[in-house]
C-alpha cells in the first residue's frame, strides 16, 4: 500500500539556519505530494502541494520537488524562523483514485532565537 | 468564512461509553473526511462522506466505529464501548468537491480522545 517516511524530530535549528526535512513515499500510479503544518493547538494548514514530476511547490520561503526518480519531496527553506517551530507533515493522495491523504508521521521543528 | 470546526476539543469517556464526535464544514463544503492520529502517527485515513452517503469507508475499524454526514448538521464519528486504544486525536478535513481534482482538503483543529 502507499506509505510516506519522513526525518524523526524533533529537529531544533538556530533561526536564519537552513532547514531541510526529508520525506520519501511509495504510491500505485502518480500520486499528487503536499506538506502540511500544524501549529500548537490547531488543525494541520496546507503548505505547499505538486501534482506531477519535476513540478516544485513552494509558499512561504518553503519549497519542495516532486521528484519521481528518487520518489521524494524533501522541504527545504534558507533561513528559517522562530514563528517556524511547528509539526511538520508530508502526505500523498495516491493516483490510484484513493480519497483519503496518507500521512507521514510528522517532523516536529523548533527554532530557537 | 469559518474554518472547519470540531467540537469537542478535548473528551474524555471510560471504557464502554460511547463517544461523539462533531464536524461542521467550511461553508459551501459538502465532502468531508476522517482522519485519526495515534500516539507518535501520521494521521490516517477513515472515512469519506458527502452529505447523507459515505464514499469511502475503506480506513474505519470494522467494528464500534460509524460515521454519518446528515442532509443538514455536521458530521458526526461515533464510537461504542469504547476502549484504551481508541485514545487519539481525530481530525475533519472538507472540500468544496470532491477528489477527483485536486481539491484541497481544510483540516479542524481536532479533537482530542482520553479513554480512562
Amino acid at each position: 500500500g502507499d506509505s510516506v517516511t519522513q526525518m524523526e524530530g524533533p529537529v531544533t535549528l538556530s533561526e536564519e539556519a537552513f532547514l531541510t526535512i526529508n520525506c520519501t513515499y511509495t504510491a500505485t500510479g502518480y500520486p499528487s505530494l503536499f506538506w502540511y503544518v500544524q501549529y500548537p493547538g490547531e488543525g494541520l494548514q496546507l503548505l505547499l502541494k505538486a501534482t506531477k514530476a519535476d513540478d516544485k511547490g513552494s509558499n512561504k520561503g518553503f519549497e519542495a520537488t516532486y521528484r519521481k526518480e528518487t520518489t521524494s519531496f524533501h522541504l527545504e527553506k534558507g533561513s528559517v524562523q522562530v514563528s517556524d517551530s511547528a509539526v511538520y507533515f508530508c502526505a500523498l493522495r495516491s493516483g490510484g483514485g484513493a480519497d483519503g491523504l496518507t500521512f507521514g508521521k510528522g517532523t516536529h521543528l523548533i527554532i530557537q532565537p | 468564512n469559518a474554518g472547519v470546526m470540531q467540537n469537542p476539543r478535548h473528551l474524555v469517556r471510560r471504557r464502554g461509553q460511547e463517544a461523539r464526535l462533531r464536524c461542521s464544514p467550511m461553508k459551501g463544503h459538502s465532502h468531508v473526511y476522517w482522519y485519526r492520529q495515534l500516539p507518535e502517527e501520521g494521521l490516517k485515513f477513515m472515512v469519506y462522506l458527502q452529505k447523507e452517503n459515505i464514499i469511502d469507508e475503506s480506513g474505519m475499524p470494522k467494528e464500534r466505529f460509524s460515521a454519518e454526514f446528515p442532509k443538514e448538521g455536521p458530521s458526526i464519528l461515533r464510537i461504542q464501548q469504547v476502549v484504551r486504544g481508541d485514545s487519539a486525536a481525530y481530525f475533519c478535513a472538507s472540500s468544496p468537491t470532491g477528489t477527483g481534482g485536486l481539491n484541497e482538503q481544510f483540516f479542524g483543529p481536532g479533537t482530542r480522545l482520553t479513554v480512562l
